[in-house]
């Protein structure tokens, strides 16, 4: 079985903190992804990755930024953590076309 | 512009009482159509994909199918174990992207 984890399910942070998310998956995929799902919004793309640091900008870059530096770990960084970026945040992987996600982190920031 | 909408948005069912969720999709070059359920404060899991009109794939009481412009997931005789909402998404050829819908909340009640 696929298997996605994220470091944390439910962390709060305080306006103006740098913050670390952090996602690995155990089966060697190629693609990973960085979403946030907000109530009657869905999920947007946040950036994505299809090869160790290679990054794409997704949908709603502005305020993140991501590090793939092993095939299996992508992390996601709020640079200044600010009130809107209260969320859901999914992680997922893919080889080719069915995504995966992970459990989530519900991230608070006051 | 690419899009997915799903409909009704929340659908409450008694136990056993079939019905189908609607998935409308306007996208260019549908390389894939995925259905998801997820539990509240949870990540999506993986149900289905979808590549071409006319397919379906079945899963226990769940079975989908795929037309050219839409996508139902029937659900037959439902149990309330089977109380989620229910995400689609499009993986087009046009952005290499997936787009998603906002889901239908489904309430099973026994």
């Amino acid at each position: 079985d696929v298997k996605v984890t994220q470091s944390s399910r439910y962390l709060v942070k305080r306006t103006g903190e740098k913050v670390f998310l952090e996602c690995v998956q155990d089966m060697d995929h190629e693609n990973m992804f960085w979403y946030r799902q907000d109530p009657g919004l869905g999920l947007r793309l946040i950036y994505f990755s299809y090869d160790v640091k290679m990054k794409e900008k997704g949908d709603i870059p502005e305020g993140y930024s991501v590090s793939r530096e092993k095939k299996e770990r992508f992390s996601l960084i709020l640079e200044s953590a600010s009130t809107n970026q209260t969320s859901m945040y999914l992680c997922a992987s893919s080889a080719q076309y069915e995504q995966y996600f992970g459990p989530g982190t519900r991230l608070t920031v006051t | 512009e690419d899009q997915v909408t799903q409909s009704p948005e929340a659908l409450r069912l008694q136990e056993g009482e079939s019905s189908s969720l609607n998935c409308s999709y306007t996208v260019s070059g549908l390389r894939g159509l995925f259905w998801y359920r997820q539990d509240p404060g949870k990540g999506p899991e993986f149900l289905f994909t979808l590549y071409s009109a006319g397919e379906e794939k079945e899963k226990e009481r769940l079975k989908a199918t795929l037309t050219k412009k839409e996508s139902f997931l029937h659900i037959t005789a439902p149990k309330p174990e089977d109380s989620a909402t229910y995400l689609c998404a499009a993986y087009t050829s046009g952005t290499y992207k997936y787009i998603f819908g906002t889901g239908t909340r489904l309430k099973v009640l026994a």
